[in-house]
């Protein structure tokens, strides 16, 4: 069974630029959650999508926001990157309304 | 309310020692109780999950206890060896809002 998949893998960006982080879920999981990651720092939540619908919402600014496609895959944007935004920004799928995250490996994004 | 507070920051163990990392949690919603291990560059990985119903669970040699009066859960690893040395992070869900929420981490270094 394939795990989630994250891409890119590492993504580097000016600030101001905009940034799209892609994720594909185990297949037959329809939630997927997004986590950032700040170096050294604890796990963050920021988005969760089911079916389609953003469930709830992180304390972060508008500018992180997402969607969920109909083969349950999601992006996460990040617009006006600033310097903090650079993070591992870790994916996450379960069954819907289960508990049982599992992660994938991450996108590694960088401001500069 | 909704924090899950980790300790300690780090820590170091010979080969053989039985590290053990506590959480601590304020919302009684909680029902759901993962731990997760990390290893650097890779996503969080879940290693063992407890309910609340439950005072103790053991998978191989990790062993979560968990204190439901005191609202405390902790993970023990028998026989650490090095190849255990990573980030370890407790975390709490509950059926409100299906998201976990993330202690800050446990950075353990077993040395042989």
């Amino acid at each position: 069974e394939a795990g989630v998949t994250q891409s890119p893998t590492h993504l580097i960006k000016t600030r101001v630029q905009q940034a799209t982080l892609r994720c594909s879920p185990i297949s037959g999981h329809t939630s997927v959650y997004w986590y950032q990651q700040a170096l050294g720092l604890g796990l963050q939540f920021l988005l969760w999508y089911d079916e389609g619908e953003e469930r709830n919402r992180g304390n972060f600014p508008p500018r992180f926001s997402g969607r969920q496609f109909p083969n349950y895959s999601s992006e996460l944007n990040v617009n006006a990157l600033e310097l903090e935004d650079s993070a591992l920004y870790l994916c996450a799928s379960s069954p819907v309304l289960a508990y049982g995250y599992t992660f994938g490996s991450g996108t590694r994004l960088t401001v500069v | 309310q909704q924090q899950v507070k980790q300790s300690p920051q780090s820590l170091i163990v010979q080969k053989g020692g039985i590290p053990i990392i506590n959480c601590a949690y304020e919302n009684t919603a909680f029902d759901y109780f993962p731990w997760y291990q990390q290893f650097p560059g890779k996503g969080p990985a879940l290693l063992i999950a407890i309910r609340p119903d439950v005072s103790e669970k053991k998978e191989g040699r990790f062993t979560i206890s968990f204190n439901k009066s005191a609202k405390q859960f902790s993970l023990h690893i028998m026989d650490s060896q090095p190849g255990d040395s990573a980030t370890y992070f407790c975390a709490a869900a509950s059926k409100v809002n299906n998201k976990l929420i993330f202690g800050a981490g446990t950075r353990l270094a077993v040395h042989p």
